[in-house]
C-alpha cells in the first residue's frame, strides 16, 4: 500500500515565523501535491510538483512556497506565517493520468497564533 | 473553469437505509469521476472511480452512477451502517495533474 507520511499531526506557530511542513511518499510517485482544507471550502490546491525540482502553482499559492529536492519528499513553506494560514494541510501523491487516484497523508493541523 | 459541486453539506439517515449523495459538474464531462471517504482528522481515502462511458460501478455496498446528460454523479451507500459515517468527496481531473474536489457531504448514520 502507498504510504504518504506528514511529519507532524499538530503544529502551533507564531505570526511571522517561517514554517516548514514535510511530506514523504514511499511509492515512487511522480506527482506530489499540497492542499489546505477549511470548513465549507473543501480542498484547495496550493502547489504541486510533477518531478524533482519542478513546481507549479495551484489555486491559492500566495504566502506559500515549496521545495522538491528528492522524488519522495515535498516540503511546504510558509514564508511568514499569518493567522489566516491556520488550517488543515494535506499532502498527496499520485502516478499521474486521469484515471489514477491520489493518496493522501493524514494531514497537519496548523495553528498560527 | 471546471467546477464540481456537492449539493448537500450533511445527510443524516437511519441505519439500514440507503444514503444518496449528489455530485454535479460544469463544462465538459470529465473522462473519470472519483469518490473519496474522509474520516475526522484523517486524509481522504480513495473509494471508487467511474469512467465516462460507464453508467454504474459497484463496490460492496457502494454504487456510483455517472450521467453525462445531467452532468451528475450519484453515490449510494446501501444498507448503511454507523461505520459509514464520514465525509464523502467527489473529484474530477482538471488537467493531467490537478484534481478538483467538491466540498464534501458529511453522512451520519444513526443506529
Amino acid at each position: 500500500d502507498v504510504k504518504v507520511t506528514q511529519s507532524s499531526r499538530y503544529l502551533v506557530k507564531r505570526t511571522g515565523e517561517k514554517v516548514f511542513l514535510e511530506c514523504v511518499q514511499d511509492m515512487d510517485h511522480e506527482n506530489m501535491f499540497w492542499y489546505r482544507q477549511d470548513p465549507g471550502l473543501g480542498l484547495r490546491l496550493i502547489y504541486f510538483s510533477y518531478d524533482v525540482k519542478m513546481k507549479e502553482k495551484g489555486d491559492i499559492p500566495e504566502g506559500y512556497s515549496v521545495s522538491r529536492e528528492k522524488k519522495e519528499r515535498f516540503s511546504l513553506i510558509l514564508e511568514s506565517a499569518s493567522t489566516n494560514q491556520t488550517s488543515m494541510y494535506l499532502c498527496a501523491s499520485d502516478t499521474g493520468g486521469s484515471n489514477q487516484p491520489q493518496h493522501f497523508g493524514d494531514g497537519t493541523r496548523l495553528s498560527i497564533l | 473553469s471546471q467546477k464540481i459541486e456537492q449539493n448537500s453539506e450533511a445527510l443524516n439517515i437511519q441505519e439500514g437505509k440507503t444514503a444518496t449523495l449528489t455530485c454535479n459538474y460544469t463544462n465538459y464531462s470529465p473522462a473519470y469521476l472519483q469518490w473519496y471517504r474522509q474520516d475526522p482528522g484523517r486524509g481522504p481515502v480513495f473509494l471508487l472511480l467511474i469512467r465516462e462511458n460507464e453508467k454504474e460501478k459497484r463496490k460492496e455496498r457502494l454504487k456510483v452512477t455517472f450521467d453525462t446528460t445531467l452532468k451528475q454523479s450519484l453515490f449510494h451507500i446501501t444498507a448503511s451502517q454507523p461505520a459509514d459515517s464520514a465525509t464523502y468527496l467527489c473529484a474530477r481531473r482538471a488537467n493531467d495533474y490537478k484534481l478538483s474536489f467538491g466540498a464534501g457531504t458529511t453522512v451520519t448514520v444513526r443506529a
